[in-house]
């Protein structure tokens, strides 16, 4: 089946420590996103893929990497420069140019600091 | 910049009974989404909305958009506790930002 995958479920973090945050797709989607999601709000869009080899910044880039060497894969590092990196994290992909770009979403990263 | 809200935040409501979610946006919209959110788990397409006018129903959902007035609308007809969940509407400014809105919490009392 199709989809994405999302690992680990669930990940703690110590103080001063990057981690990173694994999101593989089999649904040959050109586009990834990653987004933040914190108790009670919305989705919050970090970073974003349109294609290989090439991201842009989100609305809370700040203290993340991300890198996309491969089509399926966009993994996202929480660095130790993100202050409160304690959320939901949400990795999606859409398929582009089908004029309905419709999200497809894994599911779920906790991040949790000890 | 497109910003988008929900009202209400929280809905608690008798089973068979009837109610709406509003999603307001701010500016021109490509495309208008709803998706579904159980707790801890990942969210789910429930509709997307291609033009003014459009409405799609699936069951006891149906969702409306009016481009004109920047409102789309997800109405539950004689709700069940199964439609328990986060209701989150979503716009698109050009073909990769997504703008969520905050969430509508539903909850179905038997």
């Amino acid at each position: 089946d199709g989809g994405i995958t999302q690992s680990p479920k669930y990940l703690f973090r110590k103080e001063g420590q990057n981690v990173t945050l694994s999101c593989e797709q089999n649904l040959n989607h050109d586009a990834m996103y990653w987004y933040r999601q914190d108790p009670g709000q919305g989705l919050r869009l970090i970073y974003y893929s349109q294609i290989v080899n090439d991201f842009q910044k989100g609305d809370i880039a700040e203290g993340y990497s991300v890198s996309r060497e491969k089509k399926e894969s966009f993994p996202l590092t929480v660095t130790s420069a993100q202050k409160n990196p304690t959320a939901f994290y949400l990795c999606a992909s859409s398929d582009s140019g089908t004029g309905v770009e419709k999200l497809f979403f894994g599911s779920g990263t906790q991040l949790s600091v000890l | 910049e497109l910003k988008v809200e929900q009202n209400p935040l929280f809905l608690s409501m008798q089973e068979g009974k009837n109610y709406t979610i509003y999603c307001n946006y701010s500016t021109t919209s490509d495309r208008l989404y709803w998706y579904r959110q159980d707790p801890g788990k990942s969210l789910e397409s429930l509709f997307v909305l291609l033009s003014n006018g459009a409405v799609k129903q699936e069951g006891r959902l149906m969702a409306s958009l009016d481009t004109k007035a920047r409102l789309s609308t997800l109405h539950i007809t004689a709700a069940v506790h199964d439609l328990s969940a986060t209701y989150f509407c979503a716009g698109a400014s050009g073909t990769y930002k997504y703008i969520f809105g905050t969430g509508t919490r539903l909850k179905v009392l038997a």
